[in-house]
């Protein structure tokens, strides 16, 4: 079946880059997405790409995906404290409901 | 704004009662989704819509979960007998053009 993994915690200073990755295991996945949750809110869209890309660019997002090894990441440069939240990878086959994964957590120390 | 409201934000219920809430779409839109999230977790799929026809139930969590869009605009979610393990976040959605989902501010259920 489908599952989408992710490391739970990540710890950056402000000014650094944060790389939070994620791994999915259905190779018929279409489109990967990355959701920003913060604290008491809902789930926010950051972007999304399509499988058959390998990077998206969208300001200081970067998206890198490698369909061999069914790895996605995002970067986030200058990360700044307004960035501390729950990042959350998923993954759909173009039609199917979304696939999530648990979170990562990222804390972004001033 | 993602364009759907939820009703309430906030349900505090005995178990055993029943709960339902409602989800509004602020503009047309042919697919509605309802998910749950759990303490810790990702959201999980529950269910869906294409208008008014229910397109997917069988991950609805047990037959005490029950959902209907009527009319093909707002969407209920019922649930029957509530259990302290019903104590979630539930999330409904929308779908935009790359099936990437737009999520309402959810209605957290807590049941004592």
């Amino acid at each position: 079946g489908e599952d989408v993994e992710q490391s739970l915690f990540l710890s950056v200073r402000e000014g650094d880059s944060s790389v939070i990755n994620c791994t999915y295991t259905d190779s018929s996945s279409t489109y990967l997405y990355w959701y920003k949750q913060e604290p008491g809110a809902g789930l926010q869209l950051l972007t999304y790409i399509f499988s058959n890309m390998d990077m998206k660019q969208d300001q200081r997002l970067t998206v890198l995906l490698n369909k061999k090894d069914k790895h996605l990441s995002l970067r986030i440069a200058d990360t700044q404290t307004g960035d501390s939240a729950i990042y959350f990878c998923a993954e759909s086959m173009g039609n199917t409901p979304l696939v999530f994964g648990k979170g990562t957590r990222l804390s972004v120390i001033a | 704004d993602t364009g759907v409201s939820q009703d309430p934000r906030h349900k505090i219920t005995k178990r055993g009662q029943n709960v339902t809430f409602r989800c509004d779409p602020i503009s047309e839109h042919n697919r509605l989704y309802w998910y749950r999230q759990t303490l810790g977790q990702g959201p999980e799929f529950l269910t869906y819509f294409q208008n008014e026809a229910q397109l997917e139930k069988s991950r609805l969590l047990s037959d005490r979960f029950s959902a209907e869009r009527p009319k093909g605009s707002f969407s209920t979610l019922e649930i029957q007998r509530t259990e302290q393990g019903d104590s979630a976040m539930y999330l409904c959605a929308l779908r935009g053009s790359y099936n990437e989902q737009f999520f309402g501010p959810g209605t957290r259920l807590t049941v004592l």
